[in-house]
């Protein structure tokens, strides 16, 4: 099985910031390689799939990058509707996996 | 707009079983694999298997395999997702997730989530 490490698993962080999530997976995943955002009582939601394509509706300030084992995930100028968990996700064999979740936070 | 809507909140009784069903509307059902996705309370999203709305082709975890069942119904857009044997440690958020119908599996959209409490 893929297991995905994300880092850091928390994240304090200003509005108008630049923060970068990272995750790793065990094993070459090429670009099967999926960003959510969960809020508190919420359901996930899908913001970029095929490791850099951006979600329809999600902000353009949200950006992916990465190949193989390592990923990362970008959001520039922070808003404050985006402190909330990310998690990403391997779509490249099951059983599908996520990493453990990142945590942003208010400074 | 595609929605999926999960059933309500469950509790149930060590080693007793829960179905939950996830009603989609705004595509055709049968054209959109279907996944279940569980959040135990502080833990990370984990995969529970998917099910072939077309033909009921399933496959599941081998951490659930032989607990869970998938099914559905296409003549109400229903996915069912079925866990026997339950245990503490299946309290959780219980997802549906569409899948992208692509080589890529992404999911969009998520179901709003079923709470499964497990307590004697």
């Amino acid at each position: 099985d893929i297991q995905m490490t994300q880092s850091p698993s928390s994240l304090s962080a200003s509005v108008g910031d630049r923060v970068t999530i990272t995750c790793r997976a065990s094993q070459s995943i090429s670009s099967y390689l999926n960003w959510y955002q969960q809020k508190p009582g919420k359901a996930p939601k899908l913001l970029i799939y095929a490791a850099s394509s951006l979600q329809s509706g999600v902000p353009s300030r949200f950006s992916g990058s990465g190949s193989g084992t390592d990923f990362t995930l970008t959001i520039s100028g922070l808003q404050p509707e985006d402190f909330a968990t990310y998690y990403c996700q391997q779509s490249y064999s099951t059983p599908y996996s996520f990493g453990q979740g990142t945590k942003l936070e208010i400074k | 707009q595609v929605q999926l809507v999960q059933s309500g909140a469950e509790v149930k009784k060590p080693g007793a079983s829960v179905k939950v069903s996830c009603k989609a509307s705004g595509y055709t059902f049968t054209t959109y694999t279907m996944h279940w996705v569980r959040q135990a309370p502080g833990q990370r999203l984990e995969w529970m298997g998917w099910i072939n709305a077309d033909n009921g082709n399933t496959k599941y975890s081998q951490k659930f395999q032989g607990r869970v069942t998938i099914t559905r119904d296409t003549s109400a857009s229903k996915a069912y997702m079925e866990l026997s044997s339950l245990r503490s440690e299946d309290t959780a958020i219980y997802y549906c997730a569409r899948d992208s119908g692509t080589t890529y599996n992404w999911f969009d959209p998520w179901g709003q989530g079923t709470l499964v409490t497990v307590s004697s």
